[in-house]
Formats: structure tokens, C-alpha cells, sequence
């Protein structure tokens, strides 16, 4: 009954390395999120994708990047972390069709990263 | 800029008790979400509220909107331990078709004997 899974779910890297986070989802969604969760923050959307090869800059893309060459899959790049990256990422789809103008989010668990 | 503010952002409850968690947020919009993370879990989708005036119920929870006052309300009757999440509510006021949601802090509810 999975359909949002991300890769990884805890991740420790260092300053300075890359760091690749995938999340495939099996819905068949046409739009796909990244946001980054942070207490008394709320979440925060980095970066969202609504088609194939298609993105968005969100509220907080600096830092990060992100790949979407299938429709199944939204990768999150950070091409060089640091210690202010350490946080939980979520990963997010939802299918734009719906009659009622509904866009219901299905994240998947989340992938915790810490920067050292 | 779409700002969403939660209140409160703690919130301790007796079983039994009931109580409200309020959302505000800061542009035009009538789609709004309401979410349900428990701890170690992602989001769970808990209401879809579409239009002025919305309610929705599931058990002990009632969400309602209301856009003129850019307001919604998460009713909760007679709390129970089960009830104990970190609890979201999240708008979208992108006016597209992409659901591009813009998130409250989130409020911590814990419900104890």
C-alpha cells in the first residue's frame, strides 16, 4: 500500500559533500514536492515539479536543486550541504484532476538528514 | 506572500476536555487542508475544505473554514490519548492547479488522563 517512498530515512554526511535524496511515487501523480520540516517552522516548500523535466522554485530553493526526468521519480540535490541543511525532508505528490479543484498531498515518511 | 499562522502551538489536554486549534492565514483562498503527523510518521490528509463555510467531521474532530475572516477552526470533542499528533493545517492560495500548499508551525496536541 506504499506509494511514496523515499530512499533513504536517515542520512549523515558532512560539510561540503553531495547529497542526493530520491523519492519515487506509484500513483501516477502528476505533481511532486519537496519540502523540509522544522520545529516551530512548520514545513516548507523547497522546490515542487507539475511535469516531466518541469520545476518550480518554492519558498527556500537556495541551496538545493532537483531533477524530475521520469514522471515517477523527484530527486532533491544538495550539491554541497551544510549544517544549517540538517533537517527533515519530505517528499510529496498529488494529482492535479480532480473535479473538485482538490490537491491532497500523499507524502512519504521522510528522509532525516544531518550535516556535520 | 502566503503566511499561515497556527495557534496555540502547544497544546496539553485532559481526556474528556474539549478545545480548538485555530489557523489563520493571510491572502485570498478556499482550499484548505488539514493534516495529522504522529511522531516518528509522515502526514496523514485529515480534512478538505473547499469552500466558505465547510465543515467537515471524522469521531472527535470538526474542521471548518471560513474565508472572509481567512479562518479555519480544528474542533476537538471530548479528547482522547489516540487524539495525541502534531496537527497541520496548510493552504493553497497559488490559484493553480499544482497544489503548491503553504503550511501553519504545526501544533503539538497531547491529551493525558
Amino acid at each position: 500500500d506504499v506509494k511514496v517512498t523515499q530512499s533513504s530515512r536517515y542520512l549523515v554526511k558532512r560539510t561540503g559533500e553531495k547529497v542526493f535524496l530520491e523519492c519515487v511515487q506509484d500513483m501516477d501523480h502528476e505533481n511532486m514536492f519537496w519540502y523540509r520540516q522544522d520545529p516551530g517552522l512548520g514545513l516548507r516548500l523547497i522546490y515542487f515539479s507539475y511535469d516531466v523535466k518541469m520545476k518550480e522554485k518554492g519558498d527556500i530553493p537556495e541551496g538545493y536543486s532537483v531533477s524530475r526526468e521520469k514522471k515517477e521519480r523527484f530527486s532533491l540535490i544538495l550539491e554541497s550541504a551544510s549544517t544549517n541543511q540538517t533537517s527533515m525532508y519530505l517528499c510529496a505528490s498529488s494529482f492535479s484532476g480532480l473535479t473538485s479543484g482538490a490537491n491532497v498531498l500523499t507524502f512519504g515518511a521522510g528522509s532525516r538528514l544531518t550535516v556535520l | 506572500e502566503l503566511k499561515v499562522e497556527q495557534n496555540p502551538l502547544f497544546l496539553s489536554m485532559q481526556e474528556g476536555k474539549n478545545y480548538t486549534i485555530y489557523c489563520n492565514y493571510s491572502t485570498t483562498s478556499d482550499r484548505l487542508y488539514w493534516y495529522r503527523q504522529d511522531p516518528g510518521k509522515s502526514l496523514e490528509s485529515l480534512f478538505v475544505l473547499l469552500s466558505n463555510g465547510a465543515v467537515k467531521q471524522e469521531g472527535r474532530l470538526m474542521a471548518s473554514l471560513d474565508t472572509k475572516a481567512r479562518l479555519s477552526t480544528l474542533h476537538i470533542t471530548a479528547a482522547v490519548h489516540d487524539l495525541s499528533a502534531t496537527y497541520f493545517c496548510a493552504v493553497d492560495g497559488s490559484g493553480t492547479s499544482y497544489g503548491k500548499l503553504t503550511f501553519g508551525q504545526g501544533t503539538i496536541l497531547t491529551v493525558h488522563p
